[in-house]
């Protein structure tokens, strides 16, 4: 069954934690998005990839750090700078011009 | 930076009306446009996509209209359903800007009565 793997589903923060979304796509797709969406917004990039062992930075990039040692794998940290990290997050992969999308993981701060 | 934003922020239809979602674009240089649909909780779904080069393109119940001459993009949906109830959104690849970006509108929010 392939397709692209977000977990948690749920995830808690705890303040000045450091957690990790996960990411994986069995698609084999080059590039790789990571998105962050608040209620009523639309999707802002924080970070993509568009081969392994490369990435760069979205336009909300300041608080989270990304990884790509392989790639089916583009896991997303969320660091303690982040100050307001409440928000669904989703991750997508692309294949021609489409970008494809998994079911995110909902972050809230205890 | 590109904008890419809606006209209507909600939409409600009757079940098997027609639904017209619209989306203006800043960016004249934009050469592809996709739409998505999103259901409460879950990721968004490619629903149909229209290059530059082309006014009109349908699919399955869905047609997507691009004005260039305007930079407006509309979604028709022909007789909408309950399960079409979802947010949908444009957006736009800004061409000139980093390859493989995609630039989202804050979406419409479509809601089906029976």
């Amino acid at each position: 069954d392939g397709g692209i793997t977000q977990s948690p589903k749920y995830l808690f923060r705890k303040e000045g934690q450091n957690v990790t979304l996960s990411c994986e796509q069995n698609l084999n797709h080059d590039a790789m998005y990571w998105y962050r969406q608040d209620p009523g917004q639309g999707l802002r990039l924080i970070y993509y990839s568009q081969i392994v062992n490369d990435f760069q930075k979205g336009d909300i990039a300041e608080g989270y750090s990304v990884s790509r040692e392989k790639k089916e794998s583009f896991p997303l940290t969320v660091t303690s700078a982040q100050k307001n990290p409440t928000a669904f997050y989703l991750c997508a992969s692309k294949e021609d011009r489409i970008q494809y999308f998994g079911a995110g993981t909902r972050l809230s701060v205890l | 930076g590109e904008s890419v934003g809606l006209h209507l922020p909600t939409l409600s239809v009757q079940e098997g009306d027609n639904s017209i979602i619209n989306c203006a674009y800043s960016n004249s240089a934009s050469d592809y446009f996709i739409w998505y649909k999103q259901e409460s909780g879950k990721g968004p779904q490619f629903i149909i996509d229209i290059r530059s080069n082309m006014d009109k393109r349908q699919g399955q119940r869905v047609t997507v209209l691009l004005n260039k001459t305007v930079k407006h993009l509309s979604l028709q949906i022909a007789a909408t359903q309950p399960g079409d109830s979802a947010v949908y959104f444009c957006a736009e690849n800004g061409r000139g800007s980093t390859l493989g970006r995609l630039y989202f509108g804050r979406g419409t929010q479509l809601t089906v009565w029976p």
